[in-house]
């Protein structure tokens, strides 16, 4: 049972404009999230990250929005730029016996990939 | 920078070889953790570890085996490599046991024929 969900396998937009990438989780014990970035034949990348006691974080281009009572967070890019194009991953951290106990654990969702568009 | 480092970018193995990889991270972590990628399945959790000689079973850890005897090197083992093995792996390593951040290897993309 998938606890951490990237619904759009993928996503286009212009070059310029905002791109929106979503993620939703199941389990309300989740209390820290992370946006990672991978290109092609290499290792994900950290981008920006939240925790549950936030509902905003920024760095740049890069927002992330957190829906404590929807369960969903979504990573905002502004303004998209063609060397944004690449496959997003949202993770959780969980912990309790289902992961591990008290060790903190990463739970990613299947990533969606943006392509920016001159 | 932190500097997670896999052993080797590409792979080529036979079915039912025994097979080795190596991750090594140069921040004193805590946390070192073995992924695989696969399309449409994004990362999924194989193993981890949270101190030297400590282990703990992800979501598939069916056909492999981990060793951590220092505590900046974590390896993965593919007892006897199978096609269905044939995937990215990814090592990835963080500070604390309360992650906030994590940091990966460039990836092995294995090979199994």
């Amino acid at each position: 049972d998938q606890q951490v969900k990237q619904n759009s396998p993928s996503l286009s937009v212009q070059e310029g404009r905002i791109s929106i990438l979503n993620c939703d989780y199941t389990n309300s014990m989740f209390d820290y999230f992370l946006w990672y970035k991978k290109y092609p034949a290499e290792g994900p990348t950290f981008l920006i990250s939240i925790s549950s006691i936030k509902d905003k974080n920024e760095d740049g281009r890069f927002t992330v929005f957190l829906n404590k009572s929807a369960k969903h967070l979504s990573l905002h890019i502004v303004p998209s730029q063609p060397g944004d194009s690449a496959v997003y991953f949202c993770a959780a951290v969980g912990y309790g016996m289902n992961y591990g106990g008290s060790q903190g654990n990463l739970i990613f969702g299947k990533g969606t990939k943006l392509s920016v568009k001159p | 920078d932190v500097k997670v480092t896999q052993s080797s970018r590409y792979l080529v193995k036979r079915t039912g070889e025994k097979v080795f990889l190596e991750c090594v991270q140069d921040m004193d972590h805590e946390n070192m953790f073995w992924y695989r990628q696969d399309p449409g399945l994004g990362l999924r959790l194989i193993y981890f570890s949270y101190d030297v000689k400590m282990k703990e079973k992800g979501d598939i850890p069916e056909g492999y085996s981990v060793s951590r005897e220092k505590k900046e090197r974590f390896s993965l083992i593919l007892e006897s490599a199978s096609t269905n093995q044939t995937s990215m792996y990814l090592c990835a390593s963080s500070l604390y046991r309360e992650i906030t951040e994590a940091f990966f290897g460039q990836g092995t993309r294995l090979t199994v024929v």
